[in-house]
């Protein structure tokens, strides 16, 4: 079935630093993929997306571009704050005809800790 | 922009009793969502509605029901809440099959 696979955290980088959180997918056909941000006791946020192959998504400093070739989406930021401390999820909609109906499907999270 | 509101940010219940967790959401979004989420475990799903009076089964159902009967709130209603139900809950609603999911602040339910 599909899936989605996320690097283990927690990812610990300094103030600066530069970010990649690798995600790759597995499912039929093109998937719409999203990123998502979780801040400490809150509900998650969308943090950018892409639906159709080479799409680069983007938002405050993020970038992640899908790629059908290696069925990744992964995510990058050039210079890390503090405040970007959060737990960041990649997900997916099946395409149409795969039997599903908009259900997003989640990897495990990886929590970034960003140090000053 | 989409406003996702669930009811409680915190709540603590006892075993046993029944507990309502509510969300509205204010875009007139045709699909609602109930997870919950758990270290190490993520999100998983609970139920979701595409309609009016309408739901369907997610991942993990036991011990769960839901209530659509108006399309803007969705209810998560625990029957007999039990201890291993502790956890956070997180409501979602969205408009069109690939279109992203947009997310209430989330409710920690601690059950005792």
């Amino acid at each position: 079935g599909d899936s989605v696979t996320q690097m283990e955290g927690p990812v610990t980088l300094s103030e600066e630093a530069f970010l990649t959180i690798n995600c790759t997918y597995t499912a039929t056909g093109y998937p719409s993929l999203f990123w998502y941000v979780q801040y400490p006791g809150e509900g998650l946020q969308l943090l950018l997306k892409a639906t159709k192959a080479d799409d680069k998504g983007s938002n405050k400093g993020f970038e992640a571009t899908y790629r059908k070739e290696t069925t990744s989406f992964h995510l990058e930021k050039g210079s890390v704050q503090v405040s970007d401390s959060a737990v960041y999820f990649c997900a997916l909609i099946p395409s149409h005809g795969s039997g599903n109906t908009g259900k997003l499907i989640f990897g495990q999270g990886t929590t970034l800790q960003v140090k000053p | 922009d989409v406003k996702v509101t669930q009811s409680s940010r915190y709540l603590v219940k006892r075993t046993g009793e029944k507990v309502f967790l509510e969300c509205v959401q204010d875009m007139d979004h045709e699909n609602m969502f109930w997870y919950r989420q758990d270290p190490g475990l993520g999100l998983r799903l609970i139920y979701f509605s595409y309609d009016v009076k309408m739901k369907e089964k997610g991942d993990i159902p036991e011990g769960y029901s839901v209530s659509r009967e108006k399309k803007e709130r969705f209810s998560l209603i625990l029957e007999s809440a039990s201890t291993n139900q502790t956890s956070m809950y997180l409501c979602a609603s969205k408009t069109g099959d690939n279109q992203p999911q947009h997310f209430g602040d989330g409710t920690r339910l601690s059950i005792l």
